[in-house]
């Protein structure tokens, strides 16, 4: 089985403070991809990785930025969090291009006071 | 552009009656689409996709889909709810247009399953 894992279920910061996320995956996929789910919004798509060092803008980027240093890893920074940055952040990752299904970590509930 | 909607935000059944959960979706190109699973507290499971081959899906715990290109939908169904069926359900389609394998998903329909 896929597992990909947050390194945590919940997180308080404080207005201003440098925030990381980190996701992980064991299953040697390419591509990994970063959410944040808002009541009625559903999920919006933050950034994306299709490969080592490399990433891409999704949808709602303003605020944040990633980092693919390792194929398993997927780190989210949020470089000052504000109050409008409080939301669940899921981590998912596919197997490659031609491969649409995706796979979720449990995701992060991020507080920002 | 590509798009989702749900049609319900909330859906409320009793025990042992059918759930259908409404989703229409815009695209241009033949799509991919997914019905996603989250659980309080838990990350998304995969349900069920369509991904051009037999136009009715069956996925896990029961759930069946069908897309219908005459009418843009692919609705979510089951004969007979459980309890453990409640949970907030999302509609995804891929957005093969711009070839970067995105999702683009629905707000969710969150699932009530009353005994």
């Amino acid at each position: 089985d896929v597992k990909v894992t947050q390194s945590s279920r919940y997180l308080v910061k404080r207005t201003g403070e440098k925030v990381f996320l980190e996701c992980v995956q064991d299953m040697d996929h390419e591509n990994m991809f970063w959410y944040r789910q808002d009541p009625g919004l559903g999920l919006r798509l933050i950034y994306f990785s299709y490969d080592v060092k490399m990433k891409e803008k999704g949808d709602i980027p303003e605020g944040y930025s990633v980092s693919r240093e390792k194929k398993e890893r997927f780190s989210l920074i949020l470089e000052s969090a504000s109050t409008n940055q409080t939301s669940m952040y899921l981590c998912a990752s596919s197997l490659s291009r031609g491969h649409w299904e995706q796979y979720f970590g449990p995701g992060t509930r991020l507080t920002v006071t | 552009a590509q798009s989702v909607t749900q049609l319900d935000s909330h859906v409320s059944v009793s025990e042992g009656t059918p759930v259908l959960l409404r989703c229409n979706y815009s695209s241009s190109y033949s799509p991919s689409l997914f019905w996603y699973v989250q659980h309080p507290n838990k990350g998304l499971q995969l349900l069920l996709k369509y991904t051009s081959a037999a136009t009715l899906v069956k996925g896990i715990n029961g759930f069946e889909a069908e897309f219908k290109k005459s009418e843009t939908s692919f609705h979510l169904t089951k004969p007979s709810a459980h309890m453990s069926d409640a949970a907030e359900y999302f509609c995804v389609v891929s957005d093969s247009a711009s070839g970067t394998y995105k999702y683009i998903f629905g707000t969710g329909t969150r699932l009530k399953v009353l005994a």
